[in-house]
């Protein structure tokens, strides 16, 4: 299953909101994870199942969709949400990750 | 607290192979699959296999399929990825993480250099 993210990059101010799109090449139902990865860092969970919050996670994110298109919304960007986000598929293997959204904030 | 701790960094020439561990804490380590997943430098991740640590089943990606072999011992909670006939294209940063519904731990990653 081909994961595809976009856009590739994405520049912001604090304060603004921005979504980023993953869609996979066939249907997934809700099993999509959203992570955000930090340079020298591993991934960390934010989302799965599409749209559920992971424990500990600010509430200014949030994940929709289900079937074969999600998105990732950020609300309120702050200065440490400057990174970089993989969705992932875990409906079939082999596992699949997009090829990442890297988030600049202005 | 759950933590996965990874084995340290790794230098292997082309057709060597290596192993990276990854010790569990903090949960029932038969509990869980766990997963491992790679990511070369300025690169995206990719996802290599899965191994659940009851049974020993296991499951890799077919990019790796005749070259990882994945393991584990229950008996100090660890499991293992070898990889054999390294190249150079597989120097990378190799995680290992815990799937629950999504992968919601990880290790603090291996680096393994291949190079001649």
């Amino acid at each position: 299953i081909q994961m595809t993210q976009s856009p590739s990059t994405l520049s912001a101010f604090v304060g603004d909101r921005v979504t980023v799109t993953c869609r996979a090449s066939q249907r997934i139902d809700q099993w999509l994870a959203w992570y955000q990865e930090k340079p020298g860092k591993a991934p960390s969970l934010l989302i799965y199942e599409a749209s559920t919050l992971q424990s500990g996670v600010s509430s200014r994110f949030s994940g929709r969709g289900s079937g074969a298109e999600f998105t990732l919304t950020i609300s309120g960007l702050q200065p440490d949400d400057s990174a970089t986000y993989f969705c992932q598929q875990y409906d079939a293997y082999p596992y699949t990750f997009g090829q990442g959204t890297k988030l600049e904030i202005k | 607290q759950v933590q996965l701790v990874q084995s340290g960094a790794e230098v292997r020439k082309p057709g060597a192979s290596v192993t990276v561990s990854c010790k569990a804490s903090g949960y029932k380590f038969t509990s869980r699959d766990m997963h491992w997943v790679r990511q070369a430098a300025g690169q995206g991740l990719e996802w290599m296999g899965w191994i659940n640590p009851e049974s020993g089943a296991t499951g890799s990606s077919p990019e790796f399929y005749d070259r990882v072999t994945l393991t584990r011992d229950t008996s100090i909670r660890t499991a293992y990825m070898e990889l054999r006939n390294l190249r150079p294209d597989d120097t990378a940063v190799y995680y290992c993480a815990r799937q629950v519904s999504g992968m919601d731990y990880w290790g603090q990653g291996t680096l393994v250099t291949v190079s001649s």
